[in-house]
């Protein structure tokens, strides 16, 4: 079954340490996107890519980094400068054009 | 970064109740969708709409795609426990999609 894949689903890293996170997709989606949900907050948008190694900054893309070296995978990694890193990150993925997002399930990092 | 206004924030309501809460916006889209996130997992898509005044239905539930182009409505009708969670409204943005601040739904027997 086609999907999208977020691991882990719970990270702990302490503080000062960068930290990446995996998205996978096999639906043959171009576009990827990693959002930041706080509680009780919505979906703020942290980078975007429509293609293999392209991407754009999204609101909030301060303190974190991104890569597109294959299309089917968008990793994420937090560094020490994000002040705030404890959140919970959703990545999603579609086809390019005005069509639906398909999001993983998340993962929830927290920096102790 | 934009956001949708979505309301209520919140709503608390007894099973079998119906359900309305909307989204408005200040910009156009072409396209307007609603997701529906259950606690500690991602959005999942419940009804897309492409057309101005289109209403499209998925079992209990009705979208509307308001015709000014601007808003977007989201009724359930006869609601169940398993209807909570947080329900958003995204529009098509040129590229990229643009969420609501979402609507908390809780559902007591």
């Amino acid at each position: 079954d086609g999907g999208i894949t977020q691991s882990p689903k719970y990270l702990f890293r302490k503080e000062g340490q960068n930290v990446t996170l995996s998205c996978e997709q096999n639906l043959n989606h171009d576009a990827m996107y990693w959002y930041r949900q706080d509680p009780g907050q919505g979906l703020r948008l942290i980078y975007y890519s429509q293609i293999v190694n392209d991407f754009q900054k999204g609101d909030i893309a301060e303190g974190y980094s991104v890569s597109r070296e294959k299309k089917e995978s968008f990793p994420l990694t937090v560094t020490s400068a994000q002040k705030n890193p404890t959140a919970f990150y959703l990545c999603a993925s579609s086809l390019l054009g005005n069509y639906g997002y398909t999001f993983g399930s998340g993962t929830r990092l927290t920096v102790v | 970064g934009q956001q949708l206004n979505q309301s209520p924030q919140s709503m608390f309501i007894q099973e079998g109740e119906d359900v309305s809460m909307n989204c408005t916006s200040s910009s156009i889209f072409n396209t307007w969708l609603w997701y529906k996130q259950d606690p500690g997992e991602g959005p999942v898509l419940l009804i897309a709409l492409y057309k101005a005044g289109e209403l499209t239905s998925n079992g209990r539930l009705t979208a509307q795609f308001g015709i000014t182009r601007k808003d977007s409505f989201l009724n359930i009708s006869a609601s169940i426990p398993s209807d909570v969670g947080i329900y958003f409204c995204a529009g098509y943005n040129t590229d990229k999609l643009i969420f609501g601040t979402g609507t908390r739904l809780q559902v007591f027997p």
